[in-house]
């Protein structure tokens, strides 16, 4: 079946440190993959997704290139801000384009970052 | 535009009560989901709609029963609460380019 392992957290940065965060997967098919983000006492809220390999999904200075050859939607960001502290989710759906309905996620991520 | 409303944000039960937890959306959207998020688990998906008339079981649907009358509203309703179904609970609704999620159910059983 499908599965997402992304890095244990928690991590914790200072202000304009980089960031990376690690997924992997395992699908049939072409799942498209998402980073969702969710802040304290909130729902999640889609921060970027890719929808076929190579493709690069990009929102708010973060970054993730799907990498079929390594099954991998890594998360970056160049300088975290104190605003980025949230739980960052990983997650996959089978099939281009639609299953959003149908979502695999990882664990999650708990970013902390001190000013 | 509301999105995705959930009610009530905030529930305690006593084992073996019944209650149901509401998800409406304005949206129109033919997709909507529950799923339930558990410490170190992530978000695992519960029920499932693709249109009014029409829902499907998840990954732990077990304890749970879910219909789908309209368009707008997708109700998650818990039969007989146990201890294990302590969670929080989150809606979606779903375009075919995202799904929108509501802001929780924080439920505790007792």
């Amino acid at each position: 079946g499908n599965s997402v392992t992304q890095m244990e957290g928690p991590v914790t940065l200072s202000e304009e440190a980089f960031l990376t965060i690690n997924c992997t997967y395992t699908a049939t098919g072409y799942p498209s993959l998402f980073w969702y983000v969710q802040y304290p006492g909130e729902g999640l809220q889609l921060l970027l997704k890719a929808t076929k390999a190579d493709d690069k999904g990009s929102n708010k200075g973060f970054e993730a290139t799907y990498r079929k050859e390594t099954t991998s939607f890594h998360l970056e960001k160049g300088s975290v801000q104190v605003s980025d502290s949230a739980v960052y989710f990983c997650a996959l759906s089978r099939g281009s384009g639609g299953s959003n309905y149908k979502l695999t996620f990882g664990k999650g991520t708990l970013l902390t970052v001190n000013p | 535009n509301a999105g995705v409303t959930q009610t009530p944000k905030f529930q305690v039960l006593k084992t073996g009560q019944s209650m149901t937890l509401q998800c409406a959306q304005d949206m129109n959207h033919e997709y909507m989901s529950w799923y339930r998020q558990d410490p170190g688990m992530g978000l695992r998906l519960i029920h499932y709609s693709v249109g009014a008339g029409i829902t499907d079981q998840g990954e732990v649907p077990n304890g749970y029963n879910v219909s789908r009358s309209t368009t707008e509203d997708f109700p998650l309703r818990l039969l007989s609460a146990a201890p294990s179904q302590t969670s929080v609970y989150f809606c979606a609704s779903s375009s075919e380019a995202e799904a929108f999620f509501g802001q929780g159910t924080r439920l505790t059983v007792v």
